[in-house]
């Protein structure tokens, strides 16, 4: 069973469209990361959400962290072919650096 | 300030065969976690450790095992390989307080 379920697992779209991911769990968590990830390489940080209905905005990408902590979603405006790649999210719960739990990821491909 | 380095960046190796990865956390962490990646997947929590003690573990057989260096640094060894052991293995390092993680780029392993 994955504990974070992400969606949709594949997105091929043009550039200057805007697009939605999701990452939806059952449990709750103390906070939600989101990273992209490139072939071969390790995932990148985006940013790390706390607080429940949290907004937190990264130039063209918004992120939104559920009200109950249980669910998070990734906005991107008018992407770029260099917005392509893997995004991952991944919740920690205890609040003690614990371990984190990574969704199977979203692969987006941005066609100029 | 050098980011997480992780070492080899890519190993071959046969069943049955020992292997250890290296890590070197981001100057001013003192936590290393280690992940399994297999392709198409997300991250999977394998252990993490801090003050040279193993915290928290994952799902994984005692065939895969860690030691932490009092200069932060880790090593991942792996016993007995199988070929479903191949996989991107990351090292991702942080602070004890503090719940962001950042990933190095990670080691390829191939088991044949």
């Amino acid at each position: 069973t994955q504990l974070l379920e992400q969606s949709p697992q594949f997105l091929s779209i043009q550039e200057g469209e805007n697009l939605t991911v999701y990452c939806n769990s059952s449990s709750v968590f103390s906070s939600l990361q989101w990273y992209r990830q490139e072939p071969g390489e390790g995932p990148v940080l985006l940013v790390t959400v706390v607080t429940g209905g949290e907004v937190k905005k990264l130039k063209r990408l918004t992120f939104q962290f559920g009200d109950a902590r249980k669910d998070s979603s990734l906005h991107i405006t008018a992407a770029q072919p260099g917005d392509t790649g893997l995004y991952l999210c991944a919740g920690e719960r205890g609040g003690s650096n614990y371990k984190l739990t990574f969704g199977k990821g979203t692969l987006l491909t941005v066609n100029p | 300030d050098a980011g997480v380095t992780q070492s080899p960046t890519h190993l071959i190796k046969t069943r049955g065969q020992q292997v250890t990865l290296r890590c070197s956390p981001k100057s001013g962490h003192d936590t290393v976690s280690w992940y399994q990646q297999a392709l198409g997947q997300g991250p999977q929590f394998i252990f993490q450790y801090y003050e040279e003690e193993e915290r928290q573990r994952g799902n994984f057989p005692d065939r895969f095992s860690g030691h932490q260096f009092p200069n932060y640094s880790s090593e991942l060894n792996v016993n007995a390989l199988l070929l479903g052991d191949s996989a991107l293995y990351l090292c991702a390092s942080s602070r004890i307080t503090e719940e962001t993680q950042y990933f190095g780029p990670g080691t390829r392993l191939l088991v044949l």
